[in-house]
């Protein structure tokens, strides 16, 4: 069974840096792509960052990029995204979420809330 | 730019069908998209991906009352024989290099 479990998330003051960690299980981590997806409250998913399998290619939302990094372990079975100079409008709740194929998520994690307030 | 959009709120019967409906901006029409399911206080779970000639792949478990189909720019999702545990946000996906969008979703009510 596909498991993604998400920690790491919690509140942070505007400008802080926090880190995100997905833990994977269930297949084979390293050959697939993996993105992370957040979610505002009362708001529907907003695509946050891409990485392909081997690290070789990410790509981020332009709400996100300069701020954000995502990364990945492959030996771990992990992945991660490094947020800094937070702001509230980057508070929800972050998914992490597999790719079967280029573009097409499907496996989510069930999520960590990231809370941005002074 | 791609773009999805989606009608914010649909409604229907228990036991009914209700059909969602996906628009790909234009220049678009080719997508596939992928559509998902985020029932209350739940995370999105995946449920098929709708590709341009109208075939659809189902995720693991997803049920046969659960089918997709498209028509231009537009992909559709169609729920047969509403139950309750239907009622739910659902979210359709599309995808190009280097980007992912989500549409606004389309809260389904089961009257």
């Amino acid at each position: 069974e596909v498991q993604l479990v998400e920690s790491g998330g919690g509140l942070v003051k505007p400008g802080g840096s926090l880190r995100l960690s997905c833990a994977a299980s269930g297949y084979s981590f390293r050959t697939y792509s993996m993105n992370w997806v957040r979610q505002a409250p009362g708001k529907g998913p907003e695509w946050v960052s891409y990485i392909s399998s081997s690290s070789t290619y990410t790509y981020y939302a332009d709400a996100v990029k300069g701020r954000f990094t995502i990364s990945r372990d492959n030996a771990k079975r992990s992945l991660y995204l490094q947020m800094s100079s937070l702001r509230a409008e980057d508070t929800g709740v972050y998914y992490c979420a597999r790719e079967a194929v280029p573009g097409e998520v499907d496996y989510w994690g069930q999520g960590t809330l990231v809370t941005v307030s002074s | 730019q791609l773009v999805v959009t989606q009608s914010p709120s649909a409604s229907a019967s228990l036991g009914a069908s209700i059909k969602f409906t996906c628009t790909l901006s234009s220049g678009h029409s080719s997508f596939a998209v992928a559509w998902h399911q985020q029932r209350p206080e739940r995370g999105p779970r995946f449920l098929m991906k709708v590709s341009s000639d109208g075939s659809h792949i189902k995720g693991d478990g997803i049920p046969d009352r659960f089918s997709g189909s498209s028509s231009g720019a537009e992909r559709y999702l169609t729920i047969s024989s509403l139950q309750s545990d239907d009622e739910a946000d659902y979210y359709c996906q599309a995808w190009g290099t280097g980007i992912r969008v989500f549409g606004g979703g389309t809260k389904l009510t089961v009257l």
